[in-house]
């Protein structure tokens, strides 16, 4: 079966570090991605790791395992705009445009 | 960048009757569509993907006459829920496939909050 799972909730401070973690059991590995969403908006795309290593955008960074099934998003200087749910989904096929599945999501409160 | 057009943004319908939603591609042809549904504070759950011109294909528990999906054109998407009742009201959000590749494929629409009275 098809599993992901992350924490279903964090708080931090402004102007700190955050790192949200996500584990993975797929039946195939084609990719990594990190989305950002706001309540009642639609997801944001932040990141994308299908080799391991870590990939640096701006503020952002996301981090992958293959051989462990793991990947972590860094969210440093931390901003009150932040607070939001961040999801990781994989994409379990190769071969053209596959669904992807999407962990439970891991709501993030930044506090001042 | 590849922009996903999704409407409407909200529609509050009566139960029993059917909404319509679309999700359109601007600028680019989308081979593939996926139709999500997010129920409040959980995350994303596939109900169909589908491909232009041919059916859909409905993942585990979703019925398919219930939730009608049709992609006769590689920029128009549809999705109709039938029959609604209030445990249908939800959010629902599109994303289409193809293109340049922009999102590594991925460009999900604003999402549409279907509330059923």
């Amino acid at each position: 079966g098809q599993n992901i799972d992350q924490p279903t909730e964090m708080t931090a401070t402004e102007g700190a570090i955050v790192q949200i973690n996500c584990t993975y059991q797929t039946s195939g590995f084609n990719g990594l991605f990190w989305y950002q969403q706001h309540a009642g908006e639609a997801p944001t795309f932040l990141s994308y790791n299908v080799l391991d290593g870590l990939e640096e955008k701006g503020r952002f960074s996301s981090f992958l395992s293959r051989s462990k099934g793991y990947s972590y998003l860094l969210l440093k200087e931390l901003q009150m705009k932040d607070s939001a749910s961040y999801l990781c989904a994989v994409s379990p096929f190769s071969g053209g445009y596959n669904k992807l599945i999407f962990g439970a999501g891991t709501r993030l409160a930044v506090h001042p | 960048g590849a922009v996903v057009s999704q409407h409407p943004s909200w529609v509050i319908c009566k139960s029993g009757t059917s909404v319509k939603i679309e999700c359109r591609s601007l600028d680019f042809q989308a081979t593939t569509m996926f139709w999500y549904r997010q129920f409040p504070k959980q995350s994303l759950m596939l109900m169909a993907t589908s491909n232009e011109g041919s059916k859909a294909t409905y993942e585990q528990g979703v019925e398919k006459d219930k939730f009608l999906i049709n992609h006769a054109s590689l920029t128009l998407s549809t999705l109709t829920v039938t029959s609604a009742h209030p445990e249908d009201s939800s959010f629902y959000i599109c994303s289409a496939s193809g293109g340049d590749g922009t999102n590594y494929g991925y460009t999900f629409g604003s999402g549409t909050r279907l509330t059923v009275v």
